[in-house]
């Protein structure tokens, strides 16, 4: 199956530790990727190839895959990292990809 | 500086086709694949397609084959994203963006601002 399954909502009070989890098979042998999207703005990529942080993005954030699901988890959450999160992998085929559905991360 | 520019708003009538574009610069065009990405209102993103402009080899996910087609100018930078026959369902914002890596592992590393295509009769 192509699918990747995210919560649709997390909320956290500033300061504390978000974890937005991602289930898929696919991701037993393939990368993901997490992006961060704000209202009305592109989606920005916050982590590369399950654990990888991109220039720019702040050491908060980090990922992690244990076989069927990928985590990205945001530790001393901020008011800023309100937004809507969505992972990306492989699709079955390998020549496209797919995404997740997406979470909304509240900061309280 | 990585800079994708899209062309802007368009208001169509369903049945009427379309074609918008994505300008690249300040990197290599056709050494990098450039896809596009769909949104519709209030909803969660979805990947259309992708091409990589060195020979113009397009991929596209299942949903979206045959229903619209990805092309590229590698004279002036440019990709492309087209329907002949426009619905309803077709209104969203369209993002293109730049993938740094091939298949399976496309990400993309640059957006373009988006381009809002309202379909409505």
């Amino acid at each position: 199956s192509d699918e990747l399954t995210q919560p649709p909502s997390v909320s956290v009070s500033p300061g504390q530790t978000a974890t937005i989890t991602c289930s898929g098979n696919v991701l037993l042998n393939q990368y993901a990727f997490w992006y961060q999207q704000k209202p009305g703005q592109a989606p920005l990529v916050v982590m590369s190839k399950d654990s990888e942080r991109p220039s720019g993005i702040p050491e908060r954030f980090s990922g992690f895959n244990s076989g069927t699901t990928v985590t990205l988890t945001i530790s001393g959450v901020q008011a800023e990292d309100e937004a809507d999160y969505y992972c990306q992998s492989a699709g079955r085929s390998g020549t496209y990809s797919v995404f997740g559905g997406g979470t909304k991360l509240t900061v309280l | 500086e990585v800079q994708l520019v899209q062309s802007g708003a368009e208001v169509k009538k369903p049945g009427e086709s379309l074609k918008i574009s994505c300008r690249s610069s300040g990197y290599t065009f056709t050494n990098y694949w450039i896809g596009w990405v769909r949104q519709r209102p209030g909803k969660g993103l979805e990947w259309m397609g992708i091409i990589w402009p060195g020979d113009s080899d397009t991929k596209y996910h299942p949903s979206f084959q045959g229903q619209v087609t990805i092309s590229a100018d590698r004279s002036i930078a440019t990709a492309y994203l087209q329907w002949s026959s426009l619905k309803a369902s077709d209104t969203a914002m369209y993002y293109c963006a730049r993938s740094p890596l091939g298949p399976p592992n496309f990400y993309f590393d640059h957006w373009g601002q988006g381009s809002l295509v309202t379909v409505s009769s």
